[in-house]
């Protein structure tokens, strides 16, 4: 079964600390995005990506790094740099403009 | 530029009752627009869509109606049940992405 994987489901990291999440998909969809929502909010997007080894800053991309090396993956890296970065993360693929999105089940980040 | 309005929750309602949840956008064009819901703890998953004007996207006895006239794609259902409890977000695609409303907790009583 085709599905997007983000791993791990729970994190837990000391404040000062650079944590990357993981985020997999067998879909062979082009385009991958990352996502943000903080208690009862809405979704904030980070940062996305349409391309292998392109990728472009969304709403709120300081503090956070991605790469895209491969079609499958595109992991996010959490710096220190970001102020307050305990949220979930939710990471999205799409075929394509006007498609739709899948998602992955998501990531609890906890910096304590 | 583009951007979805969706009414503010919560959205409490007793099991069998009517929903509606009011969605409205601003868009250049004719973007696709969607229904995703979220389970606690979960990613959002697709409920529904429409692509053109006068389509109805349907799935799980939700239904909503793209309404180029009035610019809504309003989200119903005929008789709710526990189960839906959840948060449902609009969305409508935009140029190399998809601007999501702010979503809409709902909470069904036994």
């Amino acid at each position: 079964d085709g599905g997007i994987t983000q791993s791990p489901k729970y994190l837990f990291r000391k404040e000062g600390q650079n944590v990357t999440l993981s985020c997999e998909q067998n879909l062979n969809h082009d385009a991958m995005y990352w996502y943000r929502q903080d208690p009862g909010q809405g979704l904030r997007l980070i940062y996305y990506s349409q391309i292998v080894n392109d990728f472009q800053k969304g709403d709120i991309a300081e503090g956070y790094s991605v790469s895209r090396e491969k079609k499958e993956s595109f992991p996010l890296t959490v710096t220190s740099a970001q102020k307050n970065p305990t949220a979930f993360y939710l990471c999205a693929s799409s075929i394509g403009e006007g498609y739709g999105y899948t998602f992955g089940s998501g990531t609890r980040l906890t910096v304590v | 530029g583009n951007s979805v309005t969706q009414m503010e929750g919560p959205v409490t309602l007793s099991e069998e009752a009517f929903l509606t949840i009011n969605c409205t956008y601003t868009a250049t064009g004719y973007p696709s627009l969607f229904w995703y819901v979220q389970y606690p703890g979960e990613g959002l998953q697709l409920l529904l869509k429409a692509t053109k004007a006068d389509d109805k996207g349907s799935n799980k006895g939700f239904e909503a109606t793209y309404r180029k006239e009035t610019t809504s794609f309003h989200l119903e259902k005929g008789s709710v049940q526990v189960s839906d409890s959840a948060v449902y977000f609009c969305a409508l695609s935009g140029a190399s992405k998809i601007i999501f409303g702010s979503g809409t907790r709902l909470s069904i009583r036994p």
